[in-house]
């Protein structure tokens, strides 16, 4: 089947440290991955997409490559700022959608 | 363009009551699906639509939650004789299909529902 797993929050971070959010799937096609944020007390928004594999997204300074061969979609952000404090949800689509569990990231300045 | 659309934003209601809420999908979208969020947990997959095909309920926590679609556009969550545990935020997104795959999710703000 189709699944989304990604790490187990929370994640607390010091300003101006690196990030990294691992994120695995398992599909039965060929998805395309998304990373989805959502801020304190507002609704998930799109933070960065890829279609195919080897393709990256990129967003406000997030980055993650679409990797076939680990199946991965790793976040990543060289150097956090205490707004990037959120959510984050790894999500595919194939024949519809499927979410992560979320992962809680604190940034303390 | 108008995004998703969700009303009530706020709904309390008593134990044991129905309650309805409604969502505006994105124009043209073809895809519509229901979440439910309680307070600091993930996304918790209720029902999805596509097209004219049949629903999608497998996310449905049981018989008192139903969903309609209407004219492939507006859709309505209903919950019967609402019980405290489904207090929680319920979203709803939209999106259109590309190469025969879900295409990005476009969420709404979410009705916040409480059942006292």
């Amino acid at each position: 089947g189709n699944s989304v797993t990604q790490m187990e929050g929370p994640v607390t971070l010091s300003e101006e440290a690196f990030l990294t959010i691992n994120c695995t799937y398992t599909a039965t096609g060929y998805p395309s991955l998304f990373w989805y944020v959502q801020y304190p007390g507002e609704g998930l928004q799109l933070l960065l997409k890829a279609t195919k594999a080897d393709d990256k997204g990129s967003n406000k300074g997030f980055e993650a490559t679409y990797r076939k061969e680990t199946t991965s979609f790793h976040l990543e952000k060289g150097s956090v700022q205490v707004s990037d404090s959120a959510v984050y949800f790894c999500a595919l689509s194939w024949d519809k959608f499927y979410f992560g569990s979320g992962t809680k990231l604190n940034v303390k300045p | 363009g108008a995004g998703v659309s969700q009303s009530p934003s706020n709904k309390v209601t008593e134990k044991g009551k129905d309650v309805e809420l409604r969502c505006d999908p994105i124009s043209g979208h073809t895809a519509l699906y229901w979440y439910r969020q309680s307070l600091g947990q993930g996304l918790e997959f209720l029902i999805y639509f596509q097209g004219n095909s049949a629903p999608d309920k497998s996310g449905l926590p049981s018989d008192r939650f139903s969903a309609e679609r209407t004219g492939g556009s507006v859709s309505t969550l209903t919950i019967q004789r609402t019980q405290q545990e489904d207090s929680a935020v319920y979203l709803c997104a939209s999106s259109s299909r590309v190469s025969g795959r879900a295409d990005t999710q476009y969420f709404g703000p979410g009705t916040r529902l409480t059942v006292l």
